[in-house]
């Protein structure tokens, strides 16, 4: 199965300022299927980014995801207040569906 | 639009069997060729997926927990279950159900439910 790796653990930054969030695979994901996901404290995941790049319905143009090879890459271009939150990766190119284990944005 | 409502015992007994099911409403279960899946979280940790099924009834299942896992369909109730067999304190979590956003087989999840928080303990 494909591990999916996400660093940092944790990201300490301030309203405003730029947040990038790395994914790294474990071997190639299968045409570029990889998403991203906020989730908030008692709430489901909520699909941000599909197929590495693409932003999912009603997502804000600051989410965007890039790819390089087996790298990931969510950039939130200025975080506002309700953008602290944990998100999560997920390959869906290969069976098991599998999902990195999270990187927290927090307000510094 | 589309909501997805889990629902079953918030406690189950270790060596049991864990029983959810999964309420679509705002649409049919059968309408499109969605692949239908659980995902699990448990306390603090990240996501794992399950399992999914096709809303014809075909099932594709995690191979870590292929042995103690079947997924059902009801389109008549617009439901599709979960059930995993010779539960452990490893397998308390929120458990949640989810549609994709294409009915193709790759597809991320972009509707979930709210999950539903399943205890494993004596």
């Amino acid at each position: 199965e494909i591990v999916l790796t996400q660093s940092p653990g944790t990201l300490s930054l301030s309203p405003g300022e730029r947040a990038t969030l790395s994914c790294r695979a474990s071997q190639s994901v299968s045409s570029s299927y990889l998403a991203w996901y906020q989730q908030k404290p008692g709430q489901a995941p909520r699909l941000l980014i599909y197929g590495a790049s693409s932003r999912a319905t009603g997502i804000p143009d600051r989410f965007s995801g890039s790819e390089s090879g087996t790298d990931f890459t969510l950039t939130i271009s200025r975080l506002e207040p309700e953008d602290f939150a944990v998100y999560y990766c997920q390959q869906y190119g290969s069976s098991p569906w599998t999902f990195g284990q999270g990187t927290k944005v927090e307000i510094k | 639009q589309m909501q997805l409502q889990e629902s079953g015992p918030g406690l189950v007994k270790p060596s049991e069997t864990l029983s959810l099911t999964c309420t679509v409403s705002g649409g049919s279960i059968s309408s499109r060729s969605y692949y239908w899946g659980w995902i699990r979280q448990p306390p603090g940790k990240g996501l794992e997926w399950i399992g999914s099924i096709y809303y014809s009834g075909n099932t594709y299942y995690n191979p870590s927990l292929k042995s103690r896992v079947t997924i059902s369909v009801d389109t008549s109730k617009n439901q599709f279950s979960l059930k995993l067999s010779s539960v452990t304190a490893a397998d308390t979590a929120v458990y949640y159900c989810a549609r994709p956003y294409s009915s193709s087989w790759y597809s991320a999840f972009d509707i979930w439910g709210q999950g539903t928080m399943v205890t494993v303990s004596s």
